[in-house]
């Protein structure tokens, strides 16, 4: 199993452009999540899905929006990039069942700059 | 309003000192909860986790936690740390916080553990 992978792991962009932020995972995990961790700040939830086609906003949704169209991705979407969106991404899914429910695996990180 | 807190941004000890990382947890609802450990430029690595039954959990590395439902806190314990341990130390519960009815899981703000020689 590859877990949890993310792409592209190092971004550049300009303030008003656009991209998305890919996310698989190969566990058949139900629950997948979108964080972005800024110094002091901790991990904030952007954007989390309990399963395809269900989608819900986390505490800073502004700005983001993502879709789940199958169990196995999770794209986060940019629409009009801001300096405040300068940040680390992670990407985590999860069983939502059983004895290692909730117990999230992480993927590797990007690290996007706006400038 | 943040559903995971923890008090301590930095805490400093000195090796082979006893340590305790705070955490609270504020919801209505029962909510599971997790320890992650962050060491410099690497993902987050699960330390432990309380989903039911004893309320004192033992994890990786020495660590354990108790589940404290009366006072809503996850404290994290280490009874001798070693420089090895010097990372950042994340408190999450996962639960319906807020007014959504969907379980999510919520992290504190994280607390630097810095042991000194």
């Amino acid at each position: 199993n590859a877990g949890v992978t993310q792409t592209p792991k190092f971004q550049v962009l300009k303030t008003g452009q656009s991209m998305t932020l890919q996310c698989a995972q190969d566990m058949n995990h139900e629950y997948m999540s979108w964080y972005r961790q800024d110094p002091g700040m901790g991990l904030r939830l952007i954007h989390y899905s309990v399963g395809a086609g269900i989608t819900d906003q986390g505490e800073v949704p502004n700005g983001y929006n993502v879709s789940r169209s199958t169990t196995e991705d999770f794209p986060l979407r940019l629409l009009s990039a801001a300096p405040s969106q300068t940040s680390v991404y992670f990407c985590a899914s999860s069983y939502l069942t059983g004895t290692a429910g909730y117990e999230q695996y992480f993927g590797p990180g990007t690290r996007l700059t706006v400038t | 309003a943040q559903s995971v807190t923890q008090l301590d941004s930095q805490v400093p000890v000195f090796e082979e000192a006893p340590v305790e990382l705070r955490c609270n947890y504020s919801s209505s609802v029962s909510v599971y909860l997790f320890w992650y450990v962050q060491y410099p430029n690497q993902g987050l690595q699960l330390l432990l986790k309380y989903l039911s039954g004893s309320t004192l959990v033992k994890g990786i590395n020495g660590f354990e936690a108790e589940f404290n439902k009366s006072q809503t806190s996850f404290p994290l314990r280490k009874p001798s740390v070693h420089i090895r341990d010097t990372a950042e130390y994340f408190c999450a519960g996962w639960g319906c916080f807020g007014s959504s009815n969907t379980g999510k899981l919520i992290f504190g703000q994280g607390t630097t553990l810095q042991v000194k020689p």
